[in-house]
Order: C-alpha cells, then structure tokens, then sequence
C-alpha cells in the first residue's frame, strides 16, 4: 500500500468542480505534484511544486496543500477530464520518490 | 522539448532479467536539470517509482526493488537502461521511463512499453 492515500474514486457532473486529495503526515512541508493518466497513455505532469502548471496545462487544474493534505482542483469539469489522477512526493535522496495510489475521476 | 522512447523484449521467462533501454531524444541527456527514471505499472494498477539515475551515474532505488535492480547511463549513445534480475509474473508491468527534472518531478515521459513475464 503507498504512503500517499488518495480516494480510488470521486465522480462529478459536467460543469462541477472536483477536488481530489493526497494524505500523508506533513506532506504540507513536501512538495507535492500531480498526474493525469488516461487510458493506453503515459501520464501527463499536471501540477508541480504544489501548485504550479506546466505550459499547456488549463488554468481549471490547480493545487494546494496544507499540514497532512494536498489537494488537486479541477474546475468546471469536463467529459475530456475523465481520468486516473495520482499524487507524488519526492522525500529524500535515501527514500523513495512515492506515488499515491490514484483516483478514478468519472464525470457523471 | 524531450522525446523518450523505450526499447526492449515484450515478453521476459521467469527467474530471467528483464532489460529495457530508453533514448532520449531533442535534448541533452548529460544535463544537470535532469535524472533519469524507470516507472512502471501492473495491469490495472497504479504507478510505482523503480529508480533514477544522474547524469554523473549517480543512482537511486525503491527499496523494495533495490536488491534486483540495475540502471545505468549511456551519454554517448543518449541512452540509460534497466535491468530487473529474477523476474516472476508480479513483474509484469508497462514500463515507462521520465526525464525526472531534479529528481523532484517527472515531466517527459515515454509512451511506455509492456512487458509479460511468462514462459
């Protein structure tokens, strides 16, 4: 099992907005980065260093973090949003770059 | 704008290595802004980090993997491989590897390449 613990599902209808969350203790003082995966694809890079986007990414995803959870925020969803979302915090040089265990989104 | 492509056997027998090469392509690999790493995910599961290695060689494990688990880096053919070591069928997995910018993050990543553990 990770150490990053993230919901298997969240489901929101079209035009809602969908917050998926990454715990751990003190993941508030990591820094905290996202991927999209779709289906027969390689993940997509999302959200870095807690909250910033990479160029091409919609200002609908965003990021944010505090003591014990990161959250990932995708607003206004749309049909195309539908994926598998995880969360990844890179601790230290002797431990391991650790995923969250992803989340299914469904858009409704 | 990296490109990374993955190489190798689709199919591994059981107790074998499992070995897979990926080029980098559209940019330096001896960058210092970039480690190297090898990510990989079982049929309907998530992800799971194998290691990464530096531009200078220097290498970094899941523990959990460590004891069978070799990468290495080729500047000269803008290449770094895998090698898994006694491999079983809970090894069957795609296999991506990412340009790992300053072993914080992953933000070029292959298209991925599956490998079956099977006799």
């Amino acid at each position: 099992s990770s150490v990053l613990t993230q919901p298997p599902s969240v489901s929101v209808a079209p035009g809602e907005t969908a917050n998926i969350s990454c715990g751990a203790n003190d993941i508030g003082s990591k820094s905290v980065h996202w991927y999209q995966q779709k289906p027969g694809q390689a993940p997509v890079l999302l959200i870095y260093y807690d909250s910033d986007r990479p160029s091409g990414i919609p200002e609908r995803f965003s990021g944010s973090a505090s003591r014990n959870t990161a959250t990932l925020t995708i607003s206004r969803v749309e049909a195309g949003d539908e994926a598998d979302y995880y969360c990844q915090v890179w601790y230290s040089s002797s431990d391991p770059e650790v995923f969250g265990g992803g989340t299914k989104l469904t858009v409704l | 704008q990296l490109l990374l492509q993955e190489s190798g056997p689709g199919q591994v027998k059981p107790s074998g290595t499992l070995s897979l090469s990926c080029t980098v392509s559209g940019g330096s690999i001896t960058s210092s802004n970039y480690h190297w790493g090898w990510i990989r995910q079982p049929p309907g599961k998530g992800l799971e980090w194998i290691g990464s290695i530096s531009y200078l060689g220097t290498t970094f494990y899941n523990p959990s993997l460590k004891s069978r688990v070799t990468i290495s880096i080729h500047p000269s053919k803008s290449q770094f491989s895998l090698q898994l070591s006694s491999v079983t069928a809970a090894d069957t997995a795609v296999y991506f590897c990412a340009g790992d910018f300053r072993h914080h993050f992953f933000d070029y990543w292959g298209q991925g390449n599956l490998v079956t553990v099977s006799s």
